[in-house]
């Protein structure tokens, strides 16, 4: 069965670059999370988008973006790139129609400043 | 705001052994969703199982159980006959109305030969 996709799996970026995370969410399912994890960290909710509009949003920094697009996957764009950026963020997808109510995870973007 | 809390930052059990983790959770909705999720070493986030609220039987996995205990806002998850792949991070999660989930701060599971 499909899963969520993201790219990359790893990025290294320098402080006050720009960086782009992909999320593909499973197929028909209509809500896309963002979720950040510190080293030791719990995930913390980012941003939430159903039907390609934000439908929540939690401690995003303003520096980060995101958006989900037509064919509804999402990008989370962050810019000015920290060292505490540093981070695996973590998409989910879920169906809220069929309500399937789980949030399936994808396998995290492990993001890196240095 | 809804809160979810573990209070067992570490556990041990041994190889074939029952263990129960435990989690407790503030909200003023009536109706809402309970999920356990485990984070092995790779760090992917695999759900193990779910509880609708208005549900009263507690949900079943195979090895894994919960006890749900609505007034009381506890949902534990219980992991029978635990196998060495057991070992993980679980995470004990709340979803809003509005659709956030809301995680707890986890329990590692260590699981001994």
């Amino acid at each position: 069965a499909a899963g969520v996709i993201q790219s990359p799996r790893h990025l290294i970026k320098e402080k006050r670059e720009t960086a782009t995370l992909k999320c593909y969410p499973i197929p028909r399912h209509d809500t896309v999370y963002w979720y950040q994890q510190g080293p030791g960290q719990d995930p913390q909710f980012l941003i939430s988008f159903y039907e390609k509009m934000q439908s929540d949003k939690g401690s995003i920094p303003d520096r980060f973006s995101a958006q989900q697009f037509s064919d509804y996957h999402s990008e989370l764009n962050m810019s000015s790139l920290e060292l505490g950026d540093s981070a695996l963020y973590f998409c989910a997808s879920s169906s809220i129609k069929d309500m399937n109510t789980e949030a399936f995870f994808g396998q995290g973007t492990r993001l890196t400043v240095v | 705001a809804q809160t979810v809390t573990q209070s067992q930052p570490e556990m041990s059990v041994q190889e074939a052994e029952t263990v129960t983790l435990s989690c407790t959770y503030d909200t003023s909705e009536s109706d809402y969703y309970l999920f356990w999720y485990k984070q092995p070493p790779s760090r992917q986030m695999i759900l193990v199982i779910r509880q609708e609220a208005y549900k009263q039987q507690n949900a079943t996995e195979n090895r894994f159980s919960v006890n749900f205990q609505k007034a009381a806002k506890s949902f534990s998850l219980k992991i029978s006959d635990s196998q060495l792949g057991d070992a993980a991070m679980y995470f004990c999660a709340y979803r809003t109305r509005d659709d956030k989930i809301i995680f707890g701060k986890g329990t590692r599971l260590h699981i001994l030969p």
